[in-house]
């Protein structure tokens, strides 16, 4: 089946711990996403990548890194510096022509 | 930026009720998107709009593309408990030239169903 997959879908960390969440798509997508989501807010978008090797930061990119060394993943960091890392994280994927986004299930990230 | 604005931030219905959610914005959007998000999972499409006036359907979901391009509208037919979960618009701009397939979210619409 194709889709985009995340994991793990719980990670608890401790302060000051860098800590990645992975994506993967098999949908042959050149675009991926990635997402942040508090309670009772929408969507806001932290990296996104066009093409591999190549990414950009998104509205609030700060104390997060990426990567796109291939077709099918684009893991996301989580970096010490970010002040408030507990969130639901989503990543998404796009094809090339299209404006649709298609979802993973999320990874919910709690750091204590 | 852009934003969108999306009402009602949340709902309680009866079961067989219908609903209507509308998303609007100061700029205008070539493509209005719809997405369910069940409790602790990703989103879902459900409904893709990319002409003006546009009315399209899936279901007991009906979404439509507004003439001005400013807004867009999502009602769902004899609600049942399973349309519990947050409904999202997203549009999609080609202001500003290359944009990257990036998406504008709404704040989301909190849908509660009472069997």
């Amino acid at each position: 089946d194709g889709g985009i997959t995340q994991s793990p879908k719980y990670l608890f960390r401790k302060e000051g711990q860098n800590v990645t969440l992975s994506c993967e798509q098999n949908l042959n997508h050149d675009a991926m996403y990635w997402y942040r989501q508090d309670p009772g807010q929408g969507l806001r978008l932290i990296y996104y990548s066009q093409i591999v090797n190549d990414f950009q930061k998104g509205d609030i990119a700060e104390g997060y890194s990426v990567s796109r060394e291939k077709k099918e993943s684009f893991p996301l960091t989580v970096t010490s510096a970010q002040k408030n890392p507990t969130a639901f994280y989503l990543c998404a994927s796009r094809r090339q022509g299209g404006y649709e986004q298609y979802f993973g299930p999320g990874t919910r990230l709690t750091v204590t | 930026g852009q934003q969108l604005n999306q009402s009602p931030q949340s709902m309680f219905i009866q079961e067989g009720e219908d609903v209507s959610m509308n998303c609007t914005s100061s700029s205008i959007f070539n493509t209005w998107l719809w997405y369910k998000q069940d409790p602790g999972e990703g989103p879902v499409l459900l409904i893709a709009l990319y002409k003006a006036g546009e009315l399209t359907s899936n279901g007991r979901l009906t979404a439509q593309f507004g003439i001005t391009r400013k807004d867009s509208f999502l009602n769902i037919s004899a609600s049942i408990p399973s349309d519990v979960g947050i409904y999202f618009c997203a549009g999609h701009s080609n202001a500003g030239g290359t944009s990257y397939g990036k998406l504008t979210f709404g704040q989301g619409t909190i849908l509660t169903v009472h069997p």
